[in-house]
């Protein structure tokens, strides 16, 4: 059974720093593009970054400005995203994503971790 | 960036209604656009892929259809358990991924 299971959230001030992990088990980590996926309290889903099964490629949504930064241990089969400067406008949900690609096509994100919270505030 | 606009943001409908959701890309987008649904406290749910495929598991009241740059989501009989938030994602060539605002479906 896929498994996605995020972790690290909490209370930070603004100006602070977070990492969140999400933990991943049932699949082939290392075979799949991971993506993390944020919503504000009452607001919709926002996409916030993406990463190659490799690490090689890596983006970033716009108004990020360089904040945040994602990485992967595939030997350990954990997401990571590093969270700078936060402000009161980051606190959301944080969710993990996987995505679903097969025979050269990709389809979007198959399964999602349960979400971790971040609440920037002073 | 690719933009996505969803319509309604919101509607009310009953028990065995049809319901029609739409989302509308800002430039053609193949069939590269999924449909979720996101109920209260939990994280989303894929219920349809590349425009029209229908998630394993998912009842068949549901389909999609679209390509280029309008989409629809059709729910075809509403039922109690479907009264959540639905959003499109178009996942076209690299990203910025977008999702659509969102349309929340209620009891009326």
């Amino acid at each position: 059974e896929v498994q996605l299971v995020e972790s690290g959230g909490g209370l930070v001030k603004p100006g602070g720093s977070l990492r969140l992990s999400c933990a991943a088990s049932g699949f082939t980590f290392s075979t799949y593009s991971m993506n993390w996926v944020r919503q504000a309290p009452g607001k919709g889903l926002e996409w916030v970054s993406s990463i190659s099964s490799s690490s090689n490629d890596r983006y970033y949504a716009d108004s990020l400005k360089g904040r945040f930064t994602i990485s992967r241990d595939n030997a350990k089969n954990t997401l990571f995203l590093q969270m700078n400067s936060l402000r009161a406008e980051d606190t959301a949900v944080y969710y993990c994503a996987r995505t679903d690609c097969s025979a050269g096509n990709c389809y979007g994100f198959d399964y999602w971790g349960q979400g971790t919270l971040v609440t920037v505030s002073s | 960036d690719i933009q996505m606009t969803q319509s309604p943001s919101s509607l009310s409908a009953s028990v065995g209604d049809r319901v029609t959701i739409t989302c509308r890309a800002s430039q053609g987008i193949r069939n590269d656009l999924g449909w979720y649904q996101q109920k209260p406290g939990k994280a989303p749910k894929r219920l349809i892929y590349a425009a029209s495929s229908l998630q394993s598991g998912v009842p068949s009241r549901f389909s999609g259809s679209g390509s280029g740059t309008e989409f629809t989501l059709t729910i075809s009989s509403l039922q109690p358990e479907d009264f959540a938030t639905y959003y499109c994602l178009q996942h076209n060539s690299s990203p910025p991924w977008t999702f659509g605002q969102g349309t929340k479906v209620e009891i009326k």
